[in-house]
């Protein structure tokens, strides 16, 4: 029924580690997004991706991969987490890449690197 | 400077008022405008679009102003429901960017 979720929904590791975070939408949608959002809580573009080909691609560490296996998916893989990784990170969907395209978020990961 | 500033608030209103808050953004060739709103630990959501012409949606009046490049939000007859932070949302070239967020408290 979800629209677009996100597993794990919670994740606690420690630094160095290499964690991945899933998102599936069923909206039939083709552009998937990743946003930040840290502890003053702006929300941070960091991927966009139109038809599993990469859009945006905003000054995130290379540390951070998305994957797209196919329209439906945009998975996030961090390498080595740092403390300053910690945040919640939302998934999204839009229709597309118009201006006007409504964009619906996933339910967040609260990642804490300890 | 940020790309889209607001006031954090908090704003604490009695059931039944009326409260407007403002936001501004720095990029005069910003495309489209929205404000969406987040509740306390949940995804954020879509409240309206905002149009140049102004436009409402049930309690909700939103407006533009692409001169001054502010945009505004006013909840009429506010209920405990409307307690939120809301978030000003600027499009530019495929990318939004979110304001911080005003945080309104509507108690009883």
């Amino acid at each position: 029924d979800t629209a677009v979720s996100q597993t794990p929904k919670y994740l606690v590791t420690q630094m160095g580690n290499d964690k991945s975070i899933k998102c599936e939408q069923n909206l039939g949608h083709d552009t998937m997004y990743w946003y930040k959002q840290d502890s003053k809580k702006f929300l941070k573009i960091m991927f966009s991706y139109n038809n599993k080909e990469l859009i945006i691609n905003e000054t995130v560490p290379n540390r951070f991969s998305p994957k797209s296996p196919d329209k439906a998916h945009l998975n996030l893989h961090i390498n080595s987490l740092e403390l300053g990784d910690s945040a919640v990170y939302f998934c999204a969907s839009s229709s597309g890449l118009a201006v006007t395209d409504t964009q619906y978020f996933g339910p967040g990961t609260r990642l804490t690197v300890l | 400077r940020k790309e889209v500033e607001q006031d954090p608030g908090p704003f604490n209103v009695p059931e039944g008022a009326t409260v407007a808050f403002n936001c501004t953004y720095s990029n005069s060739a910003s495309q489209s405008f929205f404000w969406y709103r987040q509740d306390c630990r949940k995804e954020p959501k879509l409240l309206m679009s905002v149009y140049s012409s102004g436009n409402e949606d049930g309690r909700f009046t939103a407006q533009l102003n692409r001169a001054s490049q502010y945009i505004s939000l006013l909840i009429r007859d506010s209920k405990l429901s409307d307690s939120a932070t809301y978030l000003c949302v600027v499009n530019h070239d495929y990318k939004l960017s979110f304001g911080a967020g005003t945080t309104v408290t509507v108690r009883a």
